[in-house]
């Protein structure tokens, strides 16, 4: 099994659209979660960390469900510029990271 | 905000060269830093953990005599695609955090595009 697995999409959705996935992590003593974004050819670039109350930064907002096992990521009013690959990293409280093989989200005008 | 900076971001090589690629911190010392490989719609496979001062630590299946790394000083890790064949092409993708905490940001290099022809 996997320790992150994602839904790989593609999502496509209209601009100003809410879009929504999830990830799910095999190691239930992990302790730290992010989601990265990753533009094509790019590299992955910090979004937002995962917190337990769940926590929201402008129009994302992302919650952890430790029972569960599973990380969800929910994007507002949706811009063109958010279409990218959604990387879902779970960290068990070292300094690895494990890494889903992303999400892939395109807004379309 | 902390910078890795990866160099170079593409290189094409002949089948049975070496290739070396670069990982700096620019603000920052890191006494940890990370080698990625990187597929088409895969996700991040951890290659190695780099330690300054120290011998890497190899992720299992990863040959380490293929894969040489040297961390030399605070500030910067090299990565050698040995003999490099066709099967090593792929994207390489350096991090490093700028404290040792779990729940700190990574910041990745730019990433190296390694084509083996």
């Amino acid at each position: 099994r996997k320790e992150v697995e994602q839904d790989p999409g593609p999502f496509n959705v209209p601009e100003g659209a809410t879009v929504a996935f999830n990830c799910t992590y095999s190691n239930s003593a992990s302790q730290s979660f992010f989601w990265y974004r990753q533009d094509c050819r790019k590299e992955p670039k910090l979004l937002m960390s995962v917190y337990s109350s769940g926590n929201e930064d402008g129009r994302f907002t992302a919650q952890l469900n430790r029972a569960s096992q599973y990380i969800s990521l929910l994007i507002r009013d949706s811009k063109l510029s958010d279409s990218a690959t959604y990387l879902c990293v779970v960290s068990p409280g070292d300094y690895k990271l494990s890494f889903g093989a992303g999400t892939t989200v395109t807004v379309r005008a | 905000g902390a910078v890795v900076s990866q160099h170079p971001s593409r290189v094409i090589c002949k089948s049975g060269t070496s290739v070396k690629i670069e990982c700096r911190s620019l603000d920052f010392q890191a006494t940890t830093m990370f080698w990625y490989r990187q597929f088409p719609k895969k996700s991040l496979m951890l290659m190695a953990t780099s330690n300054e001062g120290s011998k890497a630590t190899y992720e299992q299946g990863v040959e380490k005599d293929k894969f040489l790394i040297n961390h030399a000083s605070l500030t910067l890790s090299t990565l050698t695609v040995t003999s490099a064949h066709p099967e090593d092409s792929s994207f390489y993708i350096c991090s490093a955090r700028a404290n040792p905490d779990s729940a700190s940001e990574a910041f990745f290099g730019q990433g190296t595009r390694l084509t083996v022809v």
